[in-house]
């Protein structure tokens, strides 16, 4: 298996409170991945990261931000939590092939605001 | 990316070979076949992928059409612990759309 761990694996928050999840790699990737799994949606791509400071959206970034300043490190912070942010959250990294489809997950973090 | 098509469930006993059919009739020449799986509560699990040669690795072979319109993942003797959801995924094997898009897959459960 990939090395990929999350921290913390639950957690339980209030709205309006900020929530750091960390995903940590052993890998020496390049490219890291926040996704959130809703039943009904799927997996969806929050936020991605393409090097060391180097990040941006995916399809729903807003009400998160993330930040890049190791390679093995990628942080993704909830600024104020809502109840719609109530998900299980993904990491998931890939080597050194831009946008690649072959992504190796972490074992996420079940977040729930109320 | 192609739209995918699978069944939403299936059963297999244990033991026994497990096949999973995806129709992706609208694939493109440059998009490839990905399968996934995704254990209850854990997060999602690459398989195997491929263009349009047979594929196989220690987890799994990829049986593709001759026209690509639909692949098989097989798992020659499944276990009760590959009871899972698979997802079939077809898309470039790069590209400036960094996501991957789950459909909502097939239910595998595997039977003692």
């Amino acid at each position: 298996d990939a090395g990929i761990t999350q921290s913390p694996r639950h957690k339980v928050t209030e709205t309006g409170t900020p929530v750091t999840l960390r995903c940590h790699q052993t890998e020496n990737h390049r490219y890291m991945y926040w996704y959130r799994q809703d039943p009904g949606h799927g997996l969806r791509l929050i936020h991605y990261s393409y090097g060391v400071k180097d990040t941006d959206k995916g399809e729903v970034s807003d009400g998160y931000s993330v930040s890049r300043s190791k390679t093995e490190d990628f942080l993704l912070t909830l600024e104020s939590a809502t109840s719609s942010q109530t998900s299980v959250y993904f990491c998931a990294i890939s080597g050194n092939l831009a946008g690649a489809a072959e992504q190796y997950f972490g074992p996420g973090t079940r977040l729930t605001v109320t | 990316d192609a739209k995918t098509t699978q069944p939403p469930s299936m059963d297999c006993a244990e033991g026994r070979a497990a096949n999973l059919p995806c129709n992706h009739s609208t694939i493109s020449g440059n998009e490839y076949v990905y399968w996934y799986r995704q254990i209850h509560s854990q997060g999602p699990q690459y398989i195997i992928h491929g263009l349009k040669n047979n594929e196989t690795n220690e987890m799994a072979s990829l049986i593709i059409t001759e026209d690509r319109k639909s692949s098989t993942l097989i798992l020659p003797h499944a276990t009760l612990r590959d009871t899972a959801v698979y997802y079939c995924i077809v898309r470039v094997v790069r590209g400036s759309n960094y996501k991957l898009t789950f459909g909502k897959g097939t239910l595998l459960t595997v039977n003692p």
